[in-house]
């Protein structure tokens, strides 16, 4: 397996600008993991997915913010208007089940000019 | 909700001697405990992870500690070698069956030559 795969891998944008993240988790694994890293706020789990169906978005910082998964193999975080302080690097993880390793994927670095 | 706390947040040692971080978490029921470690520019990656019906777990240089009483956990690296320089994070699931993990602020260790 090829692993957890992102893109894009670098993101620029002006505020104000719709932005699209996407995750495709690796084959088989029933959770997936929405993470937001920044050097103030450290690692932040934004949302989490079990078989496709959002468990927990307390993490997602305000309504600007939105996640889904259509299917086992594809989510996607948005971010509608995008601001500043969105800057990030985003992380998407996935595992097989509960309490087991989590695998990264290679994150995508936002910027928003 | 769960708060973990993770100490120091950097650290200095030399090649070849031990280092030692230490997480302290709240929620008295969390029962799984990883450390991840994240070199520059890379994505988080599971190193160990231990649970909570044991009370030590060691893999090669690498072992965790984990006092449920005190409720905390530590990380030891024993001979340590430049490669080891990382961000290193410890985490700790909130609460039974929640499924998530929350994580400590960092320890930025660098091993010096």
């Amino acid at each position: 397996d090829a692993g957890v795969i992102q893109s894009p891998r670098h993101e620029v944008t002006e505020m104000g600008q719709e932005v699209t993240l996407r995750c495709k988790p690796i084959s088989g694994h029933d959770y997936l993991f929405w993470y937001r890293q920044t050097m103030m706020r450290g690692l932040e789990l934004l949302i989490y997915f079990n078989n496709n169906v959002p468990i927990d978005d307390s993490g997602m910082p305000e309504d600007r913010f939105s996640a889904k998964m259509p299917n086992a193999s594809f989510s996607t975080l948005k971010i509608q208007p995008s601001e500043p302080r969105d800057s990030a690097v985003y992380f998407c993880a996935s595992s097989f089940y509960a309490y087991n390793e989590q695998f990264f994927g290679p994150g995508t670095r936002l910027t928003v000019l | 909700g769960e708060n973990v706390e993770q100490h120091p947040s950097t650290l200095s040692v030399q090649e070849g001697d031990s280092a030692v971080i230490k997480c302290t978490y709240s929620d008295s029921a969390s029962n799984y405990f990883p450390w991840y470690k994240q070199e520059l520019g890379k994505r988080p990656q599971l190193i160990i992870d231990i649970r909570s019906n044991v009370g030590e777990k060691k893999d090669q240089r690498i072992a965790v500690t984990l006092n449920k009483t005190a409720k905390h956990f530590s990380l030891h690296i024993t001979e340590t070698q430049p490669e080891d320089s990382a961000v290193y994070f410890c985490a700790a699931t909130p609460i039974q069956g929640a499924q998530k993990l929350v994580f400590g602020q960092g320890t930025r260790l660098t091993i010096n030559p």
